[in-house]
């Protein structure tokens, strides 16, 4: 089914370990990004790309790292986990043809001890 | 700074009772607000993209409206099953999204 594939759905993690959460879409979107979902606000852009090779920052950046080899992947990587980072973490990919929108992930929840 | 504001927080409604949700915004150079409908534990599902103020687009028993200054999604004879979190978004570049906080609407039979 065509859409956008985050992995895992839940991860809880240690202060300070790392990890990578997968993004995939089979739709060959250019444009990709990364949000967090905390509660009573709205989502919040982390980071975000426009192609492969190509990425930039959002609105909140600090302690994760993205990179884009495919059109297809868009793996965020959280180098030293903090509790601040406990959170639901949604990818995104937009179409452009014929208007625009954007589909999202199923999201992971990510809990950091 | 884009701000994006919706109220009421939480809206509770007979079946059948109809209703408005708002989203005022403030950008400068408004390229398109975006309705989105999010269930427990789900990811926002796309509902709408509205362009140019005095747009409207209808949906089943959704209807969003936009001004330059507010979108409304209105709710027709709502059914139990359209209660969910309804997000509101705005673009005002390429590249970046910003969210308000969602209306929780809870639709009892």
């Amino acid at each position: 089914n065509a859409g956008v594939t985050q992995t895992p759905k839940f991860q809880v993690l240690k202060t300070g370990q790392s990890m990578t959460l997968q993004c995939a879409q089979d739709m060959n979107h250019e444009y990709m990004s990364w949000y967090r979902q905390d509660p009573g606000m709205g989502l919040r852009l982390i980071h975000y790309s426009v192609g492969a090779g190509i990425t930039d920052q959002g609105e909140v950046p600090n302690g994760y790292n993205v990179s884009r080899s495919t059109t297809e992947d868009f793996p965020l990587r959280l180098l030293s986990a903090a509790p601040s980072q406990t959170s639901v973490y949604f990818c995104a990919s937009r179409w452009d043809r014929g208007g625009y929108g954007y589909t999202f992930g199923s999201g992971t929840r990510l809990t950091v001890v | 700074e884009d701000q994006v504001t919706q109220s009421p927080e939480a809206l509770r409604l007979q079946e059948g009772e109809s209703s408005s949700l708002n989203c005022s915004y403030t950008v400068s150079g408004l390229r398109g607000l975006f309705w989105y409908r999010q269930d427990p534990g789900k990811g926002p599902e796309f509902l709408f993209t509205l362009y140019s103020a005095g747009e409207e687009k209808e949906k089943e028993r959704l209807k969003a409206t936009l001004t330059k200054k507010e979108s409304f999604l209105h709710i027709t004879a709502p059914k139990p099953e359209d209660s969910a979190t309804y997000l509101c978004a705005v673009q005002a570049d390429d590249y970046k999204l910003s969210f308000g906080a969602g209306t929780t609407v809870t639709v009892r039979a």
